[in-house]
């Protein structure tokens, strides 16, 4: 399974650029990386995945490393209401299920 | 449209004592996830099914733990002997596709056993 590495804790100012990192560096070729977030006493919310290319959506862009064992999950501004756990998850092996870490806990200070 | 509906919301439970947490995945998703979240920890996977069929059950902690979803929609995680170990948040998640990328989570079954 890949392991991932992501720091336990981040702070950021209201309406600033936020980039979260996760390395994954055992992660295999076609396993997909998947960000999802966790508002408190929420489920969590899936963000946005990826395989090789980077990737955008109307949350959050995907900034993969050419040699895939890094990625980082970009917040072009964040607002207080982006205050959460952010977890990056490999796919497993073509397993359905994913394997959440403990993720980074996101402050954003207003 | 409705999410994932999960009830109840909240369950107390005197040790020893039987469960049954449901779960309502969104209308027409092929797959359903439990996990099982303790406090400050991630979601921990528990059971997997695609349909009516369990295919993977490799994350329930024990023969206690057992999950259901016999006409393919709505789900029930029962926990018989409840233990205080068991204490957690309960996540129900579904996927449209049978290799879904996206899963859409409820907000979970908090479990307290005293």
């Amino acid at each position: 399974d890949a392991k991932t590495t992501q720091p336990n804790s981040m702070e950021s100012n209201e309406e600033e650029p936020v980039h979260l990192p996760c390395n994954h560096s055992t992660i295999s070729g076609t396993d997909y990386i998947h960000w999802y977030r966790q508002l408190p006493s929420q489920g969590p919310e899936y963000v946005i995945h990826g395989l090789t290319s980077n990737v955008n959506n109307r949350m959050a862009s995907l900034a993969i490393a050419e040699d895939r064992k890094s990625s980082t999950l970009i917040l072009h501004r964040a607002t207080l209401r982006d205050a959460a756990v952010y977890y990056c998850i490999p796919s497993q092996g073509g397993s359905e299920k994913l394997v959440f870490g403990k993720g980074t806990k996101l402050t954003v200070n207003p | 449209g409705a999410g994932v509906s999960q009830s109840p919301r909240y369950k107390v439970a005197k040790r020893g004592q039987d469960v049954a947490l449901r779960c309502d995945p969104i209308s027409g998703h092929v797959s359903l996830f439990w996990y099982q979240q303790a406090l400050g920890q991630g979601p921990e996977f528990l059971t997997y099914f695609q349909n009516e069929a369990q295919l993977d059950k490799s994350g329930l902690p024990s023969d206690r733990f057992f999950a259901e979803r016999p006409e393919g929609s709505v789900s029930t995680l029962k926990i018989q002997r409840t233990q205080q170990e068991d204490s957690a948040v309960y996540l129900c998640a579904s996927s449209l596709a049978l290799r879904g990328r996206k899963l859409f989570f409820g907000s979970g079954t908090q479990l307290s056993v005293l």
